[in-house]
C-alpha cells in the first residue's frame, strides 16, 4: 500500500513566523510531488510542484525534497492569516496511470 | 480560475433519484478525474479517463456511473445514492503522460459540487 502521510494539525502559528509543513511517502519510484491549499469548503489549488532533491522557492512559499529520507516539507515565510488553510500533500504513483496519492493534509491556523 | 468547470455547484437529492454530475476542462488536457472528498477524510480517487479511456475504477459502486465523451468533457451519473454518499466531488484534469511515473502530472480541480443525499 502506497502511502502519503502528513500531521493532521491543526498547526497554529503567530502571523509572521514561518510554518513549516511536512510530508512523507512511501513509494521510493516517486518523482515529482505536489502541494495544495484547500480553504474550507473549496477545492484544492496547487501551489508548488517539486521535482528535484533540493529547494525550490516561489514568494513566501519553499518547498523542500529529500528523496533519500522520502520527505518533503512546504515552508511558508511571513505567515499571514490568510494562509489559514489544510494543505494537501500529494504525490504520484510510479508506474501507475497518472495517479495522485494525496495526504490528509495539515491544517494551518494563522493568528493575529 | 483553474480552467476546470463543474456543474452544478449544489445538488441535493433523494435516494431514488437519477442525476449527472458535469467537468469541463479547458486546458487542452487529456486526462480527467474524479475525487470524492468526504468530512474528515482524505481524497479518494473514483475515477481515471485517459485519451478517454477509462483506465482507473477504484472499487466505486455502480451507482456512480462515469462517462467521459471526449477530452474536454466528464460526467458523473448519479442513480439510487445513499446518505453516506453526500461529500464534495471534485473533478481534475492533467496532461498525462503513457507510464504514469507521475513526472510533472499537475492536476489542476474545478471548484466540485457539493452532493447531499437525503
Amino acid at each position: 500500500q502506497k502511502e502519503v502521510e502528513q500531521n493532521s494539525g491543526p498547526l497554529s502559528v503567530p502571523e509572521g513566523a514561518i510554518a513549516s509543513l511536512n510530508c512523507t511517502y512511501s513509494d521510493r519510484g516517486s518523482q515529482s510531488f505536489f502541494w495544495y491549499r484547500q480553504y474550507s469548503g473549496k477545492s484544492p489549488e496547487l501551489i508548488m510542484s517539486i521535482y528535484s532533491n533540493g529547494d525550490k522557492e516561489d514568494g513566501r512559499f519553499t518547498a523542500q525534497l529529500n528523496k533519500a529520507s522520502q520527505y518533503v516539507s512546504l515552508l511558508i515565510r511571513d505567515s499571514q492569516p490568510s494562509d489559514s488553510a489544510t494543505y494537501l500533500c500529494a504525490v504520484p504513483i510510479s508506474g501507475g496511470y497518472n495517479k495522485l496519492i494525496f495526504g490528509a493534509g495539515t491544517r494551518l491556523a494563522v493568528h493575529p | 480560475e483553474t480552467g476546470v468547470t463543474q456543474t452544478p455547484r449544489h445538488l441535493v437529492m433523494g435516494m431514488t433519484n437519477k442525476k449527472s454530475l458535469k467537468c469541463e476542462q479547458h486546458l487542452g488536457h487529456n486526462a480527467m478525474y474524479w475525487y470524492k472528498q468526504s468530512a474528515k477524510k482524505p481524497l479518494e480517487l473514483m475515477f481515471v479517463y485517459s485519451l478517454e479511456e477509462r483506465v482507473e475504477n477504484n472499487s466505486v459502486p455502480s451507482r456512480f456511473s462515469p462517462e467521459c465523451p471526449n477530452s474536454s468533457h466528464l460526467f458523473l451519473h448519479l442513480h439510487t445514492l445513499q446518505p453516506e454518499d453526500s461529500a464534495l466531488y471534485l473533478c481534475a484534469s492533467s496532461q498525462a503522460r503513457a507510464y504514469g511515473g507521475g513526472a510533472r502530472n499537475e492536476q489542476f480541480f474545478g471548484p466540485g459540487t457539493r452532493l447531499t443525499v437525503l
